[in-house]
This record gives C-alpha cells, sequence and structure tokens, in this order.
C-alpha cells in the first residue's frame, strides 16, 4: 500500500487554467504538507496543515489554494496557472512527537508542466 | 530562521569507495531533528538517516553513517562501499520538531561510477 499518494503524477496544462492535486496519506499522520521543487531542484515548503487547521503558510501567491477535507486529504488548487508554476509538487505527512522523530514522508510527486 | 547548507553542489566517487556528503545547519534551537533524502532521476524523496540532536550517538543505517558535531552545527553524511544505485540528489534537512516546516539545503548530486 501506498503511504502518500498523489495525482496525477504528470500534468501538462495551458497558461491560465485552474488545475488540482490530489493528496491522500493512510499513515494515520496529523500533518501534511506541499513542497515545491523548482527547476534547480531546490525543495520549498508551501503549506502545512495540522489536523485540517493550516499551520504554515509560506509567501505563496493566493493563486494557489490548500483545501484539507479531513487530515488524510491535502488537496492543492491553483488557480491562472503560469509558465513559473512549472515544477514537481511533493505531497508529505508526518506525526509529531512519534517515535520517528517527527520523519516526514514524502508521495512521489506531481509534475506539472504549464506551456 | 533555519538554514541548511550544503557546500558541494556535485561529487563522484568510484563504486566500492567512501564518500562524504558535507551539510551544516545554523539554529537556535535546543533540540531539532536532521535528516538526509536521497532523490534519484524518479524524483521519489527516500529518507537516507535521522539524527536528533539530542543524542549524542551517530545515527547508522547498514553502508550510511552519519557524523553530528552539535556544536559545530555539521551533520555529514558518510556512505560506505558505495554503489551504482547510490547515484541520486542528496539533500540535508532540518526540522524543529513538531509545528515546523522541512527546511532543506540546496542538495548534492552524487555519481557513483563503475
Amino acid at each position: 500500500d501506498t503511504a502518500v499518494s498523489q495525482t496525477p503524477k504528470y500534468l501538462v496544462t495551458q497558461m491560465g487554467n485552474d488545475k488540482s492535486i490530489k493528496c491522500e496519506q493512510n499513515l494515520g499522520h496529523d500533518t501534511m504538507y506541499w513542497y515545491k521543487q523548482d527547476s534547480k531542484k531546490f525543495l520549498k515548503i508551501m503549506f502545512s496543515y495540522n489536523n485540517k487547521e493550516l499551520i504554515i503558510n509560506e509567501t505563496v501567491p493566493n493563486r494557489f489554494s490548500p483545501k484539507s477535507p479531513d487530515k488524510a486529504h491535502l488537496n492543492l488548487h491553483i488557480n491562472s496557472l503560469e509558465l513559473g508554476d512549472s515544477a514537481v509538487y511533493f505531497c508529505a505527512s508526518s506525526q509529531p512527537r512519534d517515535r520517528a522523530g517527527n520523519t516526514i514522508y514524502f508521495g512521489e510527486g506531481s509534475w506539472l508542466t504549464v506551456v | 530562521a533555519q538554514t541548511v547548507t550544503q557546500s558541494q553542489p556535485e561529487m563522484s566517487v568510484q563504486e566500492a569507495e567512501t564518500v562524504t556528503l558535507s551539510c551544516t545547519y545554523d539554529t537556535s534551537e535546543s533540540n531539532y531533528y536532521l535528516f538526509w533524502y536521497k532523490q534519484p532521476p524518479s524524483r521519489q524523496m527516500i529518507l537516507v538517516i535521522r539524527q536528533e540532536a539530542y543524542k549524542q550517538q551517530n545515527a547508522t543505517e547498514n553502508r550510511f553513517s552519519v557524523n553530528f558535531q552539535k556544536a559545530a552545527k555539521s551533520f555529514s553524511l558518510k556512505i560506505s562501499d558505495s554503489q551504482l544505485g547510490d547515484t541520486a540528489m542528496y539533500f540535508c534537512a532540518f526540522t524543529a520538531g513538531p509545528g515546523y516546516a522541512l527546511n532543506f539545503g540546496k542538495g548534492t548530486s552524487l555519481l557513483v561510477t563503475p
């Protein structure tokens, strides 16, 4: 069973479109994250939710809106896509104060290409 | 703010040899967690090893070990008996714990050659 799963894995879309990436974790974790990896492979936190509550909201354009319907799901919706949004987006989860020391588990990534 | 610095953008090692990847970090926290993640060309993020700052003993996972120097804020990764499958991008990462994000270094691209 995949622990953190994201869909779609690949997405090619035109500028100006709106798209969503879905994420689900079956680890029973309370905290979920979205990370962005740019073309230079730099990984940066975008958002973090703990039990459906937003706890980290980095400087991200408000075209990006996370939604957490329950603690096992954290979706990312992007409005009016721009060329610079092309990146790999990683969903991740962790369990605070677990024996693994807040280890963060990543999904396989969603490759978004805006043309 | 916590920062993580990996000063070696690229490294190369021959199969069966040992290589050490460097990582330094900056924080005012007294307890925190450090990680090394491996990212092969598939882009999957794979946890290699983790270290809790309050533990003085260096973590070890099979061929992977760390040299954790808390006073120097240094966390290097040693890969012994390098294998071709170790070719990947390696990221050092830091978190202060619950409620904090994982901050990554810029990565070191490791190539293992036959």
